[in-house]
């Protein structure tokens, strides 16, 4: 069981396709997280959302294009991404931004790029 | 900034047999310490926390760590596991001050044989 659902769990794209990845979490909280999980490399934060407001963006490339239309809902609009865009891209939420409080994930968009 | 490391990038065991993963951390701030479980084709799931407080904390699936400051260490053990027990661990880290920001370690692989 999982209080955070991504959609769709697979996704085999084009270089010049579009695309986006969705986020839902049911949990109430007020942040909200995109990640690239790489083989071989740790996770990788690519944008933070506190109540709806973009909060950091960890110089990623233009191609990927969050959005948050509100606190439960996350999106990561894709378009001309190259094969090292391969991976599998995690959305985790929190209660909200302090430290202390744990995040919790879904279980990813796993995206290969032709 | 904060740095993990995991000194094991896999780890087999028997089952039954007890396990420790190793992980160290960098920081020159005082930081909050976290465990995380990534089953197959699943998101990570939180193990346990370590905020304040004593120094050996319990988690799910009978695992507990305990945080060394003097060593910057916060192993993660389990005295007799299981064929479930199959799955990536994350250590990570986020600075006690300021918003929340996980750092994480690149993982470590367990893999139990029967």
């Amino acid at each position: 069981e999982t209080g955070v659902t991504q959609t769709p769990r697979h996704l085999v794209m084009g270089m010049t396709n579009k695309k986006s990845l969705k986020c839902e979490q049911h949990l109430g909280h007020n942040a909200m997280y995109w990640y690239k999980q790489s083989a071989k490399k740790p996770l990788e934060l690519m944008f933070v959302y506190s109540l709806e407001e973009r909060v950091e963006n960890n110089s990623v490339p233009s191609r990927f294009s969050p959005e948050c239309p509100n606190s439960s809902h996350l999106f990561l609009h894709l378009h001309t991404l190259q094969p090292e865009d391969s991976a599998l891209y995690l959305c985790a939420s929190s209660q909200d931004r302090q430290a202390r409080q744990p995040q919790h994930f879904g279980d990813g968009t796993r995206l290969s790029i032709l | 900034a904060q740095s993990v490391t995991q000194l094991d990038s896999q780890v087999p065991v028997f089952e039954e047999a007890p396990v420790e993963l190793r992980c160290n951390y960098s920081s020159s701030v005082s930081v909050y310490l976290f465990w995380y479980v990534q089953y197959p084709n699943q998101g990570l799931q939180l193990l346990l926390k370590y905020l304040s407080g004593s120094t050996l904390v319990k988690g799910i699936n009978g695992f507990e760590a305990e945080f060394n400051k003097s060593q910057t260490s916060f192993h993660l053990r389990k005295p007799s596991v299981h064929i479930s027990d199959t799955a990536e661990y994350f250590c990570a880290v986020s600075d006690v001050q300021g918003a929340q920001k996980l750092v994480f370690g690149q993982g470590t692989r367990l893999t139990i044989n029967p």
